[in-house]
Parts: structure tokens; sequence; C-alpha cells
């Protein structure tokens, strides 16, 4: 969906470095979304945003840390890149409550060596 | 915790129905059901939502029994661009499982 985008779209990481993964979205939503999601399995949410102030855990967010600087904009930093860290993540945007329908960024394919 | 279960993957022949269950069981008062569709490299996309009873859209139908303890999803005739996997959520802590992958053959 072009109204979410995501920076890079494919990156290649040594061990221990620091990368941030950014999205950005022109829906005018004000909840956002990390997820990742590895071969064969399903989508795992890392971190999730309802507003500018507001900041929660997903299911997997060890190792890992956001920042909304907008409401447009939510960034995902690896602080210390691992390779189990390689999977393909994704950022979402919705309005409304939980129930909101999701819109969901091209994806970023992330591979840590 | 409302997790859900779905199968892993299911064969169909185009133009044929195909109808994926998922289980639900704690499911909460305040939950929706929700499914999404995805490409391989794409982000998943939403097809349909529904709280009770069924749901139909132009591309799918949702039926939920009384008990809200599962659901199925309808695709009416599909085609060979419907093979995807498909993610059934309960909208409690955003939780897609590993979904359905659905192939669809000539």
């Amino acid at each position: 969906d072009a109204d979410v985008t995501q920076t890079p779209r494919n990156r290649i990481t040594k061990t221990g470095k620091r990368i941030m993964l950014e999205c950005s979205q022109t829906k005018g939503h004000d909840r956002m979304y990390w997820y990742r999601q590895d071969p064969g399995l399903g989508l795992r949410l890392i971190y999730y945003s309802f507003d500018v102030k507001d900041i929660n855990k997903g299911e997997i967010s060890d190792g890992y840390s956001v920042s909304r600087q907008a409401q447009a904009k939510f960034s995902l930093s690896l602080e210390s890149a691992i390779p189990n860290q390689t999977a393909l993540y994704f950022c979402a945007t919705s309005d409304g409550g939980l129930n909101a329908e999701q819109y969901f960024g091209p994806g970023t394919r992330l591979t840590v060596t | 915790l409302a997790k859900t279960t779905q199968p892993i993957s299911m064969d169909s022949y185009e133009g044929q129905e195909v109808n994926i269950t998922c289980s639900h069981n704690n499911i909460a008062t305040n939950d929706y059901i929700t499914w999404y569709q995805q490409f391989p490299s794409q982000g998943p996309r939403f097809i349909i939502q529904g709280y009770k009873t069924k749901v139909t859209n132009e591309v799918a139908s949702l039926f939920i029994p009384a008990d809200r303890k599962s659901s199925t999803l309808s695709l009416p005739r599909v085609s060979l661009s419907d093979t995807a996997v498909y993610y059934c959520l309960v909208t409690d802590k955003l939780i897609f499982g590993t979904g359905t992958r659905l192939q669809v053959f000539p």
C-alpha cells in the first residue's frame, strides 16, 4: 500500500551493528505497529503505538526499541543486531480501536550476517 | 490470550468454493474476528471482519456461530490469484498465528 512506506526495503548488516528501520504513513492514522515475519511463520508483533506519546511492547520486543517521532512516523531500531533477527519486517497503521483494519507497508527484508 | 488455530495448508482447484476454519476458543466479548490475505513478499491485506452470524462482501463471506469459538472464511469460486496465506486474527493482542497456505490449481 503506497500510503505506508518503509525504508530501506532491503538491508544486509553485520552482527553487533545498530540499524534503524523507518516507517511513514500518509493515512492520518493514530495507530502504528511493527511486526516481524520469519519463513513459515506468521506475523509476530514487536511494538505498537496508539499515538505519539504512547508506546507498547508486543509479543517479541526484546532486542528492539522504537521511536514515534510524529503521527506519521514510527521507527524500529535494533541496537545490536544478531543473526536471529534476520527476518521480514512489516509496519502497519490503523485508525480507531484494536478491531480496526490494519494497512501494511511493503516490508523490509533484513539480513544479519 | 486469544490465540487462533488454523489448518496449515489447503489445496483447491479453480472454480471451487474454499472454506477455511479458524478456532479461537478464548475469544473475549469485545473481540472481533478479522481475516487477512498475504501474497509472498507483500504485507497482509484485509479481507473481511465480523462479530457474529454472517458477513459478506465482494470478496468473501465470514460465518461465525453463536458461541463465537470458531469462524469460517468462505471464498467462492477461487482462481489461481487466490493462492496466498490467509490469517485469522482475533483482535485481543494482535496475534496473527501461522495462517493457512491456500494453493489453487488449474
